[in-house]
């Protein structure tokens, strides 16, 4: 089981900030994804890397930026924060050298924007 | 067509009994398939996965996979109200390295 964090658990804040959402995993794992989930519902790729300096955006058209400069970290990052950004936000990650590819998630941020 | 397809329910069941969660996917091409549990509020579990046709067990939980039909289920015994959760079923397809989730079934155990 991967140990995946996620800082901070918890964030209000105003209109039109910048925030950026921290990821870290300590297994070495090289992929990594960003999901985003209003309450009751589905589970939406926002963007996802497959290793250092490899990011692409997912399924679900998102106003946030990654970046993947080592290969632990995976920060997400909203330049300009709008309500419409409420909802939570879900990094998890994958092993190498694996057919199965399953993930792990993180215990996820709860962003309310204000 | 969605590409994992889950009923919503929500599913109830007494303690002690068996439930069954069930998804169908359209990608005939998908190769593993897993099963997550989530919690009210909380981040994704995996519980397991399974990629050949057949009953895979662990512990109370068998997953059953059916290549033919494009159909994979959960079966939990012994139902415990902590199984009360939303189980999401998940599918990659071939060489690609990403989930595709269900909208998940919420299950509640009745004591």
């Amino acid at each position: 089981e991967a140990d995946i964090y996620q800082t901070p658990r918890y964030l209000v804040i105003g209109t039109g900030k910048k925030i950026t959402l921290e990821c870290s995993q300590t297994m070495g794992h090289d992929k990594m994804y960003w999901y985003q989930q209003d309450p009751g519902m589905e589970l939406h790729l926002i963007h996802y890397s497959y290793g250092v300096n490899s990011t692409e955006k997912g399924d679900l058209s998102s106003e946030s930026t990654v970046s993947r400069i080592r290969t632990e970290h995976f920060p997400l990052t909203l330049e300009s924060a709008r309500p419409s950004h409420t909802s939570q936000y879900l990094c998890a990650s994958s092993a190498p050298n694996r057919q199965i590819h399953e993930q792990y998630f993180g215990p996820g941020t709860r962003l309310t924007v204000t | 067509q969605k590409e994992v397809e889950q009923n919503s329910g929500p599913l109830s069941v007494p303690e002690g009994a068996i439930a069954s969660l069930n998804c169908t996917y359209s990608d005939r091409g998908s190769q593993s398939f897993f099963w997550y549990r989530q919690y009210s509020g909380k981040s994704p579990e995996l519980i397991m996965f399974i990629y050949s046709n057949g009953d895979k067990e662990d512990g109370r939980f068998t997953a059953q996979l059916n290549k033919a039909s494009q159909y994979v289920s959960l079966l939990i015994r012994d139902s415990q109200p902590s199984d009360s959760a939303t189980y999401l079923c998940a599918v990659t397809a071939g060489s690609a390295r990403q989930l595709t989730f269900g909208s998940g079934t919420q299950l509640t155990v009745l004591p």
